[in-house]
């Protein structure tokens, strides 16, 4: 079964912080991709990666930035947390499109920004 | 830009009533619709999931149909259950450059089945 791991389940940072939020698959999945869960509003995609060293900026790009130098790590960064960015994080892989685009999440990140 | 529509945000019925959700899409060009159920605390989990070519899609007692003219689909509980209370999200897939399989989400539903 894919396994989709996120490196924290609860991170309580400071404004100002530079926090970095991890993520491993374990299935070769060429797509991954970081949401954020807000509630009312769903999840929105701050940015995703269909390669090695290839990004996108998804929906809500502002203030963070990814990192993907190996295949199975998708890492988000916040460069100087905000109280805004008090949020779910979710990580997702998934295989190439055509295949099965099937998401698989991991557990999520609760952050906390103070 | 893109954007899906998801009705309605909390929907609570009876234990075996049926529950239905509705969702809209702007993108002309998506193909895929799949719909996520997330349970307290949990992750998101694909339950269903229908193409453009077809026009409706069931296991056991979730059904999910598209109407590709109206640019919307729905998601269809019978008989629900307590284990069915969550939040479902539908999403559909947005044409990219990147082709990557990139999807919008809905804003989510909360479900609740009394017993």
């Amino acid at each position: 079964d894919v396994k989709v791991t996120q490196s924290s389940r609860y991170l309580v940072k400071r404004t100002g912080e530079k926090v970095f939020l991890e993520c491993v698959q374990d299935m070769d999945h060429e797509n991954m991709f970081w949401y954020r869960q807000d509630p009312g509003l769903g999840l929105r995609l701050i940015y995703f990666s269909y390669d090695v060293k290839m990004k996108e900026k998804g929906d809500i790009p502002e203030g963070y930035s990814v990192s993907r130098e190996k295949k199975e790590r998708f890492s988000l960064i916040l460069e100087s947390a905000s109280t805004n960015q008090t949020s779910m994080y979710l990580c997702a892989s998934s295989p190439p499109q055509g295949s099965n685009e099937k998401l698989f999440f991991g557990s999520g990140t609760q952050l906390s920004v103070l | 830009g893109e954007n899906v529509e998801q009705h309605p945000s909390t929907l609570s019925v009876q234990e075996g009533d049926s529950a239905v959700i509705k969702c809209t899409y702007s993108d002309s060009a998506s193909n895929y619709f799949p719909w996520y159920k997330q349970e307290l605390g949990k992750r998101p989990q694909l339950i269903i999931d229908i193409r453009s070519n077809v026009g409706e899609k069931k296991d056991q007692r979730i059904a999910v149909t598209l109407n590709k003219t109206a640019k919307h689909f729905s998601l269809h509980i019978t008989e629900t259950q307590p284990e069915d209370s969550a939040v479902y999200f539908c999403a559909a897939s947005i044409s990219g450059s990147s082709n990557t399989g990139k999807l919008i989400f809905g804003q989510g539903t909360t479900l609740q089945v009394k017993p």
